[in-house]
């Protein structure tokens, strides 16, 4: 199957701090990525979808001047944590499609703890 | 509020015996429900999907089965494999496409040697 390479896996960052999650398609062109959020124990919940050259949308109640979404290019889109806080703390996963009639692939997800 | 409810955190069952893994979803406009699989430290890997005009789907070792006016689904694997062993997440979505999912919380499913 097509392959979405998410990066970093791990990172640990301090409070206050911003980090940077890339998600890239490495086979195909995505036009739409998805960004998801799990806690422990909990379902994936998604939190904004995004279209290659627009802004993201964003889920009810997940912050946009927090996560900030950006799909500059058609195997590229990032999330930004910015001014990270412990409760951030998470396991971010991608995934990313051609099209609304083809299959979405995950990335690997990163697990972010900010301390 | 979940509209995509997996009851069964967990699952133990012995190789070569059959899986059933569950799934009830609230949403009557959910249409397309597929069924992923997740080792730890790794993404979801797509399993199989099932559209809401059919009512079972079958690939290889893994049979999917939607009862719509239940809202219930269920993955049956058989025979059930160590390397089955991982966490299966029910996902469903609207439009007739994997567009825009909803997850459950997933069953860790174990088999046994």
């Amino acid at each position: 199957g097509a392959v979405v390479s998410q990066h970093p896996s791990r990172v640990i960052c301090k409070s206050g701090t911003s980090v940077k999650i890339e998600c890239r398609s490495l086979d195909f062109q995505a036009t739409t990525m998805f960004w998801y959020r799990q806690f422990p124990k909990q379902s994936l919940m998604l939190m904004a979808t995004s279209n290659e050259g627009s802004k993201a949308t964003y889920e009810q109640g997940v912050e946009k001047d927090k996560f900030l979404i950006n799909h500059a290019s058609l195997t590229l889109s990032t999330l930004t944590v910015t001014s990270a806080h412990p409760e951030d703390s998470s396991f971010y996963i991608c995934s990313a499609t051609m099209d609304r009639n083809t299959e979405a692939f995950f990335g690997q997800g990163t697990r972010l703890t900010v301390v | 509020d979940q509209q995509v409810k997996q009851n069964s955190p967990s699952l133990s069952v012995q190789e070569g015996r059959i899986s059933i893994l569950n799934c009830d979803y609230t949403n009557s406009m959910f249409d397309y429900f597929l069924w992923y699989k997740k080792y730890p430290a790794e993404g979801p890997t797509f399993l199989i999907s099932i559209s809401s005009i059919k009512d079972k789907n079958e690939d290889g070792r893994f049979t999917v089965f939607l009862n719509k006016s239940a809202k219930h689904l269920s993955l049956h694997i058989v025979p059930s494999q160590p390397g089955d062993s991982a966490v299966y997440f029910c996902a469903a979505a609207s439009g007739g496409s994997n567009y825009k999912l909803t997850f459950g919380k997933g069953t860790l499913l174990t088999v046994n040697p």
